[in-house]
């Protein structure tokens, strides 16, 4: 069974605080992602990893960084926490087809 | 880029109805399209999928169909239950495993 752990489910923050979320995968796929999850918005790519230390911008990256250091750890960064970023987030992966993602059981973050 | 427009976003059926969920697509290049679906608290999870040289698949009480002339494939569930209750994304993938871009969400209720 594939496993994606996203350790925090559920943040409260303030605003201009640092958040980190963390997502770990058991499953030694190469491509992580984050998502962002909103009500009549679907969900919106906010970055990518091929690879260790590699990334990719998504379709929203503005306000966000992530960090792979480690092939089964892909971190999403909030340097600067906005109220406009209260979401549910989800990491998600993908083995070298691309074809099934797995997602994680998401984060929900509330910025206050 | 990629545009998936998805209807209806809430759908209510009576126990034992058919439901159908449409989506539409813009990029003529795209060439698999998955289903997932999403229960209360947790992440996406897939259901079905087609690929674009198929134009109907079928699994147990849940098909899913392609056209590609019309830029447009939908979701059938037959013999609907309660379990059933749940939001479902569309999706559909052009280019690498990156490019995957999801619908808006239907949120469907099978009331007993």
């Amino acid at each position: 069974d594939v496993k994606v752990t996203q350790s925090s489910r559920y943040l409260v923050k303030r605003t201009g605080e640092k958040v980190f979320l963390e997502c770990v995968q058991d499953m030694d796929h190469e491509n992580m992602f984050w998502y962002r999850q909103d009500p009549g918005l679907g969900l919106r790519l906010i970055y990518f990893s091929y690879d260790v230390k590699m990334k990719e911008k998504g379709d929203i990256p503005e306000g966000y960084s992530v960090s792979r250091e480690k092939k089964e750890r892909f971190s999403l960064i909030l340097e600067s926490a906005s109220t406009n970023q209260t979401s549910m987030y989800l990491c998600a992966i993908t083995g070298i087809s691309g074809n099934t993602i797995y997602f994680g059981e998401g984060s929900w973050l509330t910025v206050v | 880029g990629e545009n998936v427009e998805q209807h209806p976003s809430t759908l209510s059926v009576q126990e034992g109805d058919s439901a159908v969920i449409k989506c539409t697509y813009s990029d003529s290049a795209s060439n698999y399209f998955p289903w997932y679906k999403q229960e209360l608290g947790k992440g996406p999870q897939l259901i079905i999928d087609i690929r674009s040289n198929v134009g109907e698949k079928k699994d147990q009480r849940i098909a899913v169909t392609l056209n590609k002339t019309a830029k447009h494939f939908s979701l059938h569930i037959t013999e609907t239950q309660p379990e059933d209750s749940a939001v479902y994304f569309c999706a559909a993938r052009s280019g690498g495993y990156q490019k995957v871009t999801f619908g808006t969400g239907t949120k469907l209720q099978v009331i007993p």
